[in-house]
C-alpha cells in the first residue's frame, strides 16, 4: 500500500507569491491534516479535512487555506507569502473510522523556502 | 490550555546504552490521548504509540517501553540497548478526546537523539 504522498518535495518562492501544496492520502483514508514545522515554532497544526469539510483549524492567518476533494486528496494554499512561511509542511492521513484520535500517517513533507 | 514539554533538546549516547526521553503534558480534559512519533532525517513522522488517558498500563514493544503516570502528567519513552538506527528526532504529542478530533495534535518541541557507534 502506498504511503502518504506529498508534492512537490521542494519549492522556492518569493515574497508576495502564492503557493499550492498537494497531498495524496493512503488509499481508504478519509481524514487529511496539515502541519507546519519550523525550527523556532516546532510542529503546529494547520487544519484537518474530513469528507471534503474542514473540521478543525489551528491558529494561522487566513492566508493559509486548504481543501479536500471527493477522492480524499487535499491541497493547501498559502497566499501573499512571507519570509516566515518558510517551513516544512507535513500532511497526515488517517482512516477516521473510529470516533476520535486515531494514529496519523505522515508524508515526507514539502520544504518551502520563501526568498 | 494544552501543552507538551520535552525538556531534553538533545541527547547523545553510545550504542547499547539505555536512554529515556521525557515528556510532560498539561491538559484540563479528563479524556485525552498521548502519542510518540519518530522523525528520521527523511522527514516523515513515524507513529510509535498511542495511549488514552484511562489506560495507565506501561507498554513494552521490543526495545521500546513507555511509562505513563497521570499523577505526574508524564509519558516517558525508554529505548533499551540503543542502536545507531534509533538516531532521530522524537516527538511526544497530545490530543483532546473529543468526537471528531482525529488530526489535531499538540506536539512537544522534540528531542534529538544521537546514538554513536
Amino acid at each position: 500500500k502506498a504511503g502518504v504522498t506529498q508534492t512537490p518535495r521542494y519549492l522556492i518562492k518569493t515574497r508576495g507569491q502564492q503557493v499550492t501544496l498537494s497531498c495524496s492520502p493512503i488509499s481508504g483514508h478519509r481524514s487529511v491534516s496539515w502541519y507546519q514545522q519550523t525550527p523556532g515554532q516546532g510542529l503546529q497544526f494547520l487544519f484537518e479535512y474530513f469528507s471534503e469539510t474542514q473540521r478543525n483549524k489551528g491558529n494561522f492567518p487566513g492566508r493559509f487555506s486548504g481543501r479536500q476533494f471527493s477522492n480524499s486528496r487535499s491541497e493547501m494554499n498559502v497566499s501573499t507569502l512571507e519570509l516566515g512561511d518558510s517551513a516544512l509542511y507535513l500532511c497526515a492521513s488517517s482512516l477516521a473510522q473510529l470516533a476520535t484520535n486515531e494514529k496519523l500517517f505522515f508524508g515526507s513533507g514539502t520544504q518551502l523556502s520563501v526568498l | 490550555a494544552q501543552k507538551v514539554t520535552q525538556a531534553q533538546t538533545e541527547i547523545s549516547v553510545v550504542e547499547k546504552e539505555d536512554v529515556t526521553l521525557d515528556c510532560v503534558y498539561e491538559t484540563r480534559d479528563t479524556t485525552y490521548y498521548l502519542f510518540w512519533y519518530k522523525q528520521p532525517p527523511s522527514g516523515e513522522l513515524v507513529f510509535l504509540i498511542r495511549r488514552n488517558s484511562f489506560d495507565e498500563q506501561n507498554e513494552i514493544s521490543g526495545r521500546y517501553s513507555w511509562n505513563f503516570q497521570k499523577s505526574t502528567s508524564s509519558f516517558n519513552f525508554t529505548i533499551t540497548a540503543s542502536q545507531v538506527v534509533d538516531s532521530a528526532v522524537y516527538f511526544c504529542a497530545l490530543s483532546e478526546g473529543l468526537a471528531g478530533n482525529t488530526g489535531k495534535l499538540i506536539f512537544g518541541q522534540g528531542t534529538t537523539l544521537q546514538v554513536k557507534p
